[in-house]
């Protein structure tokens, strides 16, 4: 099965400013998805943004945008314009065959 | 709302006792799955079926017992746990097809408490 990796336990941000979450992933498999996911405080996971692995171009979604680097197996998330509201877990995934493996998460807190 | 109510939301138990975890799913998904999240821990994948088949046990102590009796419904029994079985846990669903393949929706959890 497919490991994730996330190496920033708790990371800070100004409102309004962009940060970048880091991931990493290690797996055998040639067609599988990467996800992020966000977690607010005791609220639902919820998914941000992902992307196929066979597609080379990056995902965007809003202010949220990839930098997937196949070879690297790196994939790692960009919010712009930081909001209070992103405030959660950031949980990063790989999904292949009906098996989703996750990181340790990512606390991210905006500061106004 | 994702669509996935999970219930009890809250539960303690005794080390004896014996209850149940329940999810339901009415999004038209195959797969449904256990994750146990714990404090400063990656979210566990337990268990997944597909199609109502079991295809994934990911080494769950046989304490946990999950039951599948159609594609909307993702039972998770508990008898006889430890302290240390104390988590979050969390129910999910997916499509195996389509443009939201693979992508899970989550319930909002059962926390549960073993004393």
């Amino acid at each position: 099965a497919q490991t994730v990796t996330q190496s920033q336990p708790e990371m800070s941000v100004q409102e309004a400013e962009t940060v970048t979450l880091s991931c990493t992933y290690d797996t055998s498999e040639n067609n599988y998805y990467l996800f992020w996911y966000k977690q607010p405080p005791s609220r639902q996971m919820i998914l941000v943004i992902r992307q196929e692995a066979y597609k080379q171009q990056n995902a965007t979604e809003n202010r949220f945008s990839v930098n997937f680097q196949k070879a690297a197996k790196s994939f790692s998330l960009k919010i712009s314009d930081s909001q209070l509201g992103d405030t959660a877990m950031y949980f990063c995934a790989a999904y292949n065959n009906n098996d989703m493996r996750f990181g340790a998460g990512t606390r991210l807190t905006v500061k106004p | 709302e994702t669509g996935v109510t999970q219930t009890p939301r809250h539960l303690v138990m005794g080390m004896t006792n014996k209850k149940s975890l329940k999810c339901e799913q009415h999004l038209g998904h195959n797969a449904m799955y256990w994750y146990k999240q714990s404090a400063k821990k990656p979210l566990e994948l337990m268990f997944v079926y597909n199609f109502k088949e079991q295809t994934e046990n990911n080494s769950v102590p046989s304490r946990f017992s999950p039951e599948c009796p159609n594609s909307s419904h993702l039972f998770l029994h508990l008898h006889t746990l430890q302290p240390e079985d104390s988590a979050l846990y969390l129910c999910a669903s997916s499509p195996e097809t389509g443009q939201k393949a693979g992508e899970l929706f989550f319930g909002e959890g059962s926390r549960l408490t073993v004393l």
